[in-house]
């Protein structure tokens, strides 16, 4: 079974540049989330989804980041423009219905100079 | 609200050694808990959890937890340390629907086994 895809894994960029994570979560999961892990602050959770609706996104951190999900396969996290203390790993999770547990991507680590 | 607490952020075993990775955990509500381990440059990958079931649970890896509901706790063990379980572990809570289906997860305790 594939697991959460995410890409890129690794994103090196310039302040002020836009970027955009991408995640495919597993197949017959209704529940996106995206995270963020830094050293000082941890996992963060920043927006999840059900059913391709936003849920909550009480975690996004200001208006430079905005989270789309167009479909059930298929959900972006687009930070613009993006600052150096934007970087970080961006982990997309999914979970199916019914359950709890939520299934982690290998993230994607994000650097901005 | 929900929130969990790891009590020390790393930890360090002799191989062979017991294992022994504490959480406790605050809820309104009977809680779900589960543990995560993350290997370096890895996502999160779910260990075990509880969900009002069994109190002990087994996970994979030979790793367990016990809900204890008077001491607020879901330690994580295992009976013998081996090298490849170094490695970030992190504890989390969820209310269900009464904590909007999210997890909260603690801090992580990075687990380093010795020779």
């Amino acid at each position: 079974d594939a697991g959460v895809i995410q890409s890129p894994r690794h994103e090196v960029t310039e302040m002020g540049q836009e970027v955009t994570l991408r995640c495919k979560p597993i197949s017959g999961h209704n529940s996106l989330f995206w995270y963020r892990q830094t050293m000082m602050r941890g996992l963060e959770l920043l927006i999840y989804f059900n059913n391709n609706v936003p849920i909550d996104d009480s975690g996004m951190p200001e208006d430079r980041f905005s989270a789309k999900m167009p479909n059930a396969s298929f959900s972006t996290l687009k930070i613009q423009p993006s600052e150096p203390r934007d970087s970080a790993v961006y982990f997309c999770a999914s979970r199916p219905s019914g359950s709890y547990e939520q299934y982690f991507g290998p993230g994607t680590r994000l650097t901005v100079t | 609200a929900q929130s969990v607490t790891q009590l020390g952020s790393h930890v360090s075993v002799s191989e062979g050694a017991l294992v022994l990775l504490r959480c406790n955990y605050s809820s309104s509500v009977p809680p779900y808990l589960f543990w995560y381990v993350q290997y370096p440059n890895q996502g999160l990958q779910l260990l075990l959890k509880y969900t009002s079931a069994a109190t002990l649970v087994k996970g994979i890896n030979g790793f367990e937890a016990e809900f204890k509901k008077s001491e607020t706790s879901f330690h994580l063990t295992k009976p013998s340390a081996h090298m490849s379980d170094a490695a970030e572990y992190f504890c989390a809570v969820t209310e269900g629907r009464g904590g909007g289906n999210k997890l909260t997860f603690g801090t992580g305790t990075q687990l380093k086994v010795e020779l």
